[in-house]
């Protein structure tokens, strides 16, 4: 399957505890999105990365939030002391650095802070 | 201000019948847009682009552009029970690519 990945696909957690995202995208994809939706909306940016450079935060973006990217490869996204409005579906995307492209997403990672 | 705007909804229609979703955006720079269905639990799959004006047709979908009025949709033709989903639309606004969501249109395709 060449398709975007993403782990674990289903994370429930107590409030106040960190939780970690991966997502693996296509591999010739060199752009990677983060988004983040919520029951009844459209999906919401949260990071862009470009290779390993992260170059655009959403302002949703609080500190408790971090991703990296380290190797240009695979992405991770670390939610720090979890609250209840941090639950959402989590989601991956990854796309060419060719001008105007098609981002493909990932199953996602369906978050429950409890 | 909302971005992209997708009004119109919830949206039922007939077996075999066209299915019209709607979609304007206020950022008159966008230059890609895209449609993507989302069943419900599941991630958006992308199954339209399309980046001038005018239309784009693929198989049963055919999306229309229409850049002056700030306008883009989506026709289904022969609509399917499996048509049944909710179809998200996407504006590229940036120059990094990332893509502003509608909330989406839930389109029920009745048997």
């Amino acid at each position: 399957d060449t398709g975007v990945s993403q782990d674990p696909r289903h994370k429930i957690t107590k409030r106040g505890q960190n939780v970690t995202f991966r997502c693996d995208p296509i591999s010739e994809h060199n752009r990677l999105y983060w988004y983040r939706q919520t029951l009844g909306q459209g999906p919401e940016f949260l990071t862009y990365f470009q290779n390993e450079a992260q170059l655009e935060k959403s302002r949703l973006l609080s500190d408790r939030f971090s991703a990296e990217r380290p190797k240009g490869s695979f992405s991770t996204l670390e939610i720090q002391r979890t609250e209840q409005g941090d639950s959402a579906m989590y989601l991956c995307a990854s796309s060419l650095n060719q001008g105007l492209t098609e981002a493909f997403f990932g199953q996602g990672t369906r978050l429950t802070v409890v | 201000q909302k971005e992209v705007e997708q009004n119109s909804g919830p949206l039922s229609v007939p077996e075999g019948a066209i299915a019209s979703l709607n979609c304007t955006y206020s950022d008159r720079v966008s230059q890609s847009f895209f449609w993507y269905r989302q069943y419900s639990g599941k991630s958006p799959e992308l199954i339209m682009s399309i980046y001038s004006n005018g239309d784009k047709e693929d198989g049963r979908f055919t999306a229309q552009l229409n850049k002056a009025s700030q306008y883009v949709s989506l026709l289904i033709r022969d609509s399917q029970p499996s048509d049944s989903a909710t179809y998200l639309c996407a504006v590229n606004t940036g120059a990094n690519s990332k893509l502003t969501f509608g909330k989406g249109i839930t389109l029920s395709v009745r048997p």
